[in-house]
């Protein structure tokens, strides 16, 4: 049982490159998340999915894109990357949506933009 | 949007004392629960112990329990005993009531270090 998985673990990018980021979970989560961890700063929430084909803003959305085709995957695009989106970038998801439990995460991607 | 206030950026330890790590928290729910998450140096987000608001008993696992005032919305890690293994980042957090689907809020963290 792999859990949340994440590809890639690292990747450096110039600005102005593209790139995605794949979420993957094997636990039949409905709710999926992607965050964003900056010194300081704590998880910041990006955008957010309650099912496959819907997908939602959250805190800090400008720059990213994202795709829920499939329930088990959760996709981030980053259409023309910036310096400002250095960051770890993590993905989450919970098995039952509601308060009651906790988010499970992958183990995050850092993104380094020169 | 909710606001979770971490006020401890860094803390220190002797090894097999005790330290406590507060965090305080808005929300307009009146039932929720609240959460506490590990980062070591490897990065991975590793859950703590989490409080369900509308129970007054305070949770506990293990050598880690937490202070719970609701009323005062604080939401308060002690962890007893502490061990080498210990040491990390440690975050609050609380659900997001602002439309997030029930995503979580997070404080900044505190660091904490312990000192064999």
């Amino acid at each position: 049982n792999a859990g949340v998985t994440q590809t890639p673990k690292f990747r450096v990018l110039k600005t102005g490159q593209s790139m995605t980021l794949l979420c993957a979970q094997d636990m039949n989560h409905e709710y999926m998340y992607w965050y964003r961890q900056d010194p300081g700063m704590g998880l910041r929430l990006i955008h957010y999915s309650v099912g496959e084909g819907t997908t939602a803003k959250g805190e800090v959305p400008d720059g990213y894109n994202v795709s829920r085709l499939k329930k088990q995957n959760f996709l981030l695009g980053l259409e023309s990357a910036a310096p400002s989106q250095t960051s770890v970038y993590f993905c989450a998801s919970r098995i039952v949506p509601g308060q009651t439990s906790p988010l499970h995460f992958g183990n995050g991607t850092r993104l380094t933009v020169t | 949007a909710q606001t979770v206030t971490q006020s401890q950026p860094e803390m220190s330890v002797q090894e097999a004392e005790t330290v406590t790590l507060s965090c305080t928290y808005d929300t307009s729910e009146s039932d929720y629960y609240l959460f506490w998450y590990k980062q070591p140096p490897s990065r991975q987000m590793i859950l703590v112990i989490r409080q369900e608001a509308y129970k007054q008993q305070n949770a506990t696992e293990n050598r880690f329990s937490v202070n719970f005032q609701k009323a005062a919305k604080s939401f308060s890690l002690k962890i007893s005993d502490s061990q080498l293994g210990d040491a990390a980042m440690y975050f609050c957090a609380c659900p997001d009531s602002g439309g997030g689907a029930d995503g979580l809020t997070f404080g900044k963290g505190t660091h904490l270090i312990i000192q064999p």
